[in-house]
């Protein structure tokens, strides 16, 4: 069964540095999304990426974010400068056209230090 | 705004005994989605139902059921005979998206279920 895929499962990084996350969507699906979830908190939408560009983003996805598509499998997740509030988990999810469940990666937990 | 809440933060059952986890939600479209997400101790989220806000049938899935309530803006989950491997953070979400929309999901802050031998 497809399914979607992150890489890599576990980044420490130092305050102020540039990190990017990866993750492989569900293969025919169209939309893409970015969460996050800090520890023990519940699951926060970052934002959307439909045809090449963001459909929405959250007051969270501020200039610091920015997210890509760079070829047709791989859709990233770039954080200019992190903070040390940046620490939480990152999910991936993706979602087929006509359907409206989405279907998240196994996450990226990021560690600023 | 959409709103979803979780008002039981955490339960514990011993294995066998049925358990119904709460989810009320707030929104203003007429058109909705209701989910809910199963995330294990490893972490990931697992997706367990969908339920569109025209289709109040209710839906068994096994030891699984989920209740759906428009009149009180509730889509309760049932386990039935309940197993360890239930053990989990259960987060019920929301999202009005309309088709060939992205949309956002709305999660409500989790319950967190530990069912005990």
């Amino acid at each position: 069964e497809p399914e979607v895929t992150q890489t890599p499962s576990h980044q420490v990084t130092q305050m102020g540095q540039e990190v990017i996350l990866r993750c492989v969507p569900i293969s025919n699906h169209l939309y893409f999304y970015w969460y996050r979830q800090i520890l023990g908190q519940k699951v926060e939408f970052l934002v959307s990426f439909y045809n090449n560009e963001i459909s929405e983003k959250s007051e969270i996805f501020d200039d610091q974010f920015s997210v890509e598509r760079p070829d047709g499998s791989n859709f990233t997740l770039k954080i200019r400068s992190t903070k040390l509030e940046d620490s939480a988990m990152y999910f991936c999810a993706s979602q087929r056209k006509g359907a409206f469940e989405q279907y998240f990666g196994p996450g990226t937990r990021l560690t600023v230090t | 705004a959409q709103k979803v809440t979780q008002a039981q933060t955490e339960i514990s059952v011993v294995e066998k005994e049925d358990v119904t986890l709460d989810c009320v939600y707030e929104t203003r479209d007429t058109t909705y989605y209701l989910f809910w997400y199963k995330q294990p101790p490893s972490g990931e989220l697992v997706f367990l139902i969908r339920r569109n806000s025209f289709d109040e049938q209710n839906e068994i899935s096994g030891r699984y059921s989920w209740n759906f309530q428009k009149s009180t803006s509730s889509f309760n989950f049932t386990i039935t005979a309940s197993q360890v491997v239930d053990s989990a953070v259960y987060f019920c979400a929301l999202t009005t998206a309309y088709d060939g929309t992205a949309s956002k999901l709305t999660f409500g802050t989790g319950t967190r279920l530990q069912v005990t031998l």
